[in-house]
């Protein structure tokens, strides 16, 4: 079963900051990798979305990276903001339909 | 487009009592699930479907039943809840299989509680 882990679980950095998060997963068969973000209290919005034969993703401050052979996808946010304040969650497809998630990494800006 | 809907909002139950979590899309996506998200934990896929009348389970599918009449609805039924089924329901859909190049809409979520 595909393991997804993300390290940290929280993280605080001042505004403006670029900062990097991690997820990992076991199994590197995957079709694709997801990244979301989810607000408190609501649904996830999906991010980015990168395929298993792709490298990186990028939508305007944000880039995903992917290297399946060691398992580990991150996603890059430049001059963060407080907005960006949310908890992130990455999800890994290994299967025609599932998607196996992380827990997320909460993060706050702080202006 | 109201994208996905899920109603209630909210609701609390009592052990053994019955109900249905409702979950509608109107972007004509034929793959829609079900997950839930327990604190430490990953969301976890409860049912999917890949078109009206067209059903399979996922990975915690016990306790939960789904039907797909219509491209449109995708109701959860929970025969006779349990404690173990308190958690946030999010209902997904997509407009193709996962595996495909095919964005996850997500909808707000039903924390549901049973005493």
């Amino acid at each position: 079963k595909q393991e997804v882990t993300q390290i940290p679980a929280a993280l605080s950095v001042p505004e403006g900051e670029n900062l990097v998060l991690n997820c990992s997963f076991t199994d590197s068969a995957i079709y694709n990798l997801q990244w979301f973000r989810q607000d408190p209290g609501k649904g996830l919005t999906s991010l980015l979305l990168i395929q298993s034969s792709q490298r990186e993703q990028t939508s305007g401050r944000l880039n995903a990276s992917l290297d399946k052979s060691s398992g580990r996808s991150t996603l890059y946010i430049a001059a963060s903001q407080p907005g960006d304040s949310a908890t992130y969650l990455c999800a890994a497809s290994t299967g025609a339909n599932n998607l196996f998630f992380g827990t997320g990494t909460r993060l706050t800006v702080i202006p | 487009n109201a994208g996905v809907t899920q109603t209630p909002k909210f609701q609390v139950l009592k052990t053994g009592q019955s109900m249905t979590l409702q979950c509608a899309q109107d972007m004509n996506h034929e793959y829609m699930s079900w997950y839930r998200q327990d604190p430490g934990m990953g969301l976890r896929l409860i049912h999917y479907s890949v078109g009206a009348g067209i059903t399979d389970q996922g990975e915690v599918p016990n306790g939960y039943n789904v039907s797909r009449s219509t491209t449109e609805d995708f109701p959860l039924r929970l025969l006779s809840a349990a404690p173990s089924q308190t958690s946030v329901y999010f209902c997904a859909s997509s407009y193709g299989f996962v595996s495909s190049y095919n964005e996850q809409f997500f909808g707000p979520g039903t924390r549901l509680t049973v005493l």
